[in-house]
């Protein structure tokens, strides 16, 4: 079965611009999360999808945004990127949203905005 | 709220050695905690995960972790260290249905064991 699958590995932006991010979850999942991941604030959790629905979200700005098609996969976007923003932005995905499933992760998006 | 410490930045043992990675937590409701290892630019990897029932529990590549309600700690354990269990680990809670189903991570602790 494969994994938690997130395109494109590596990306450089520039200041101002905007950039979409994907993630195809495993197979029969219906849950997908976004975290983003830095030096000095750790793993930090941007939104969750569930049945193209968004049913948490992080403390992030307004900037940051998401969704989720009928068939699970699930892009983030963030719009008028600031230096901050290079991070290492990690999906994951899950079959359903019980409290006690885990999640699984893809190797994530390294994003740098010069 | 929820909130999950880890007290070490780097945990240094040699290869043979048992080795303990500790995390604390607190949540408002019942706990669902989860330990997760990253390898250098790579995602991260489910090790296991304490929902109810055996205080010790049992997961993947050969480690553990022991849940302490009263002490409200769940610590990462393995009898005897690989070199190849270098990487950073983390802990992480869900505190269900109070934040809903994210997870709250800690800082993570490196580990490094040596030959």
């Amino acid at each position: 079965k494969a994994g938690v699958t997130q395109t494109p590995r590596y990306l450089i932006k520039t200041r101002g611009q905007q950039v979409t991010l994907s993630c195809s979850p495993i197979s029969g999942h219906r849950s997908v999360s976004w975290y983003q991941q830095t030096p000095g604030q750790g793993l930090q959790f941007l939104f969750e999808y569930f049945s193209e629905t968004q049913r948490n979200k992080g403390n992030f700005p307004g900037r940051f945004s998401g969704r989720q098609f009928s068939n699970s996969r699930s892009e983030m976007n963030v719009s008028t990127l600031e230096l901050g923003d290079s991070a290492l932005y990690l999906c994951a995905s899950s079959p359903d949203r019980l409290s006690n499933t885990e999640a699984f992760f893809g190797q994530g998006t390294r994003l740098t905005v010069v | 709220a929820q909130s999950v410490a880890q007290p070490e930045d780097q945990v240094n043992v040699a290869e043979g050695n048992p080795l303990t990675v500790k995390c604390t937590y607190s949540v408002s409701g019942n706990p669902y905690l989860f330990w997760y290892v990253q390898y250098p630019n790579r995602g991260l990897q489910f090790l296991l995960k304490y929902i109810t029932g055996d205080n010790l529990v049992k997961g993947s590549y050969g480690f553990e972790a022991e849940f302490n309600k009263s002490q409200t700690s769940f610590h990462l354990k393995k009898p005897s260290a690989l070199v190849s269990d270098s990487a950073l680990y983390f802990c992480a809670v869900r505190d269900y249905p109070n934040s809903g189903y994210a997870l709250n991570f800690g800082k993570g602790t490196s580990l490094l064991v040596t030959p």
